[in-house]
């Protein structure tokens, strides 16, 4: 009864391709969230969805596309990868209100060659 | 925006030493913060969280931390490290008005020798 389920946990994808990385969560949260992780452990926040609308999109390239099916799940495509898209991608999710925290998933760990 | 810093970025200590993790933020206004834990290979667990209210808050694991709004610190402390706290930590926070994303700092690897 994991409450944030991310698949796959581990992706080896080559240059140029198209992935997709599923989240779950079983919180009854409202709001969901993607993080990169960096190789130096950096956590950036890359797309927080409420309610399946998008309320925050920091600077990241629109090769990453977020897509909510429903207020469970919130799932990352991302086109063309490049080298640089290696990392750790957390998904994470919240109540809504001014006192919540967030609980993350396992992390994907993406590698691109 | 909201950020944060973490000045100590890998801390090495003996098993039964004690520990402190600094952490400042910068934010002008009302801000709840957290302190998250990430043992290797797994997912951020949370350690403590401080919302309102008595400035000391005591987490999971024996540790705790302290918010100084005039320093705009929340230091992590832990009176004894156990080799199992072996780990990165990090430092966050979010608004409480807005958007309820989390900011973190940069994190610190915490290493604990036996």
């Amino acid at each position: 009864d994991t409450a944030v389920s991310q698949t796959p946990k581990y992706l080896v994808t080559q240059m140029g391709n198209d992935k997709s990385i599923k989240c779950e969560q079983n919180l009854g949260h409202d709001t969901m969230y993607w993080y990169k992780q960096d190789s130096k452990k950096f956590l950036k926040i890359m797309f927080s969805y409420n309610n399946k609308e998008l309320i925050i999109n920091e600077t990241v390239p629109n090769r990453f596309s977020p897509k909510s099916p429903d207020k469970a799940h919130l799932n990352l495509h991302i086109n063309s990868l490049e080298l640089g898209d290696s990392a750790v991608y957390f998904c994470a999710s919240s109540q809504d209100g001014i006192n919540t925290e967030a609980f993350f998933g396992q992390g994907t760990r993406l590698t691109v060659v | 925006a909201q950020s944060v810093s973490q000045h100590n970025h890998h801390v090495i200590l003996s098993e039964a030493a004690s520990l402190e993790l600094g952490c400042n933020y910068s934010y002008g206004g009302t801000v709840n913060l957290f302190w998250y834990v990430q043992y290797p290979g797994q997912h951020l667990q949370l350690l403590l969280k401080y919302f309102s209210g008595d400035p000391l808050v005591k987490g999971i694991k024996g540790f705790e931390a302290e918010f100084i709004k005039s320093k705009f610190s929340f230091n992590l402390r832990k009176p004894s490290v156990q080799w199992s706290d072996t780990a990165e930590y990090f430092c966050a926070v979010n608004a409480r008005t807005g958007a309820n994303n989390l900011f973190f700092g940069t994190g610190t690897r915490l290493t604990v020798i036996p």
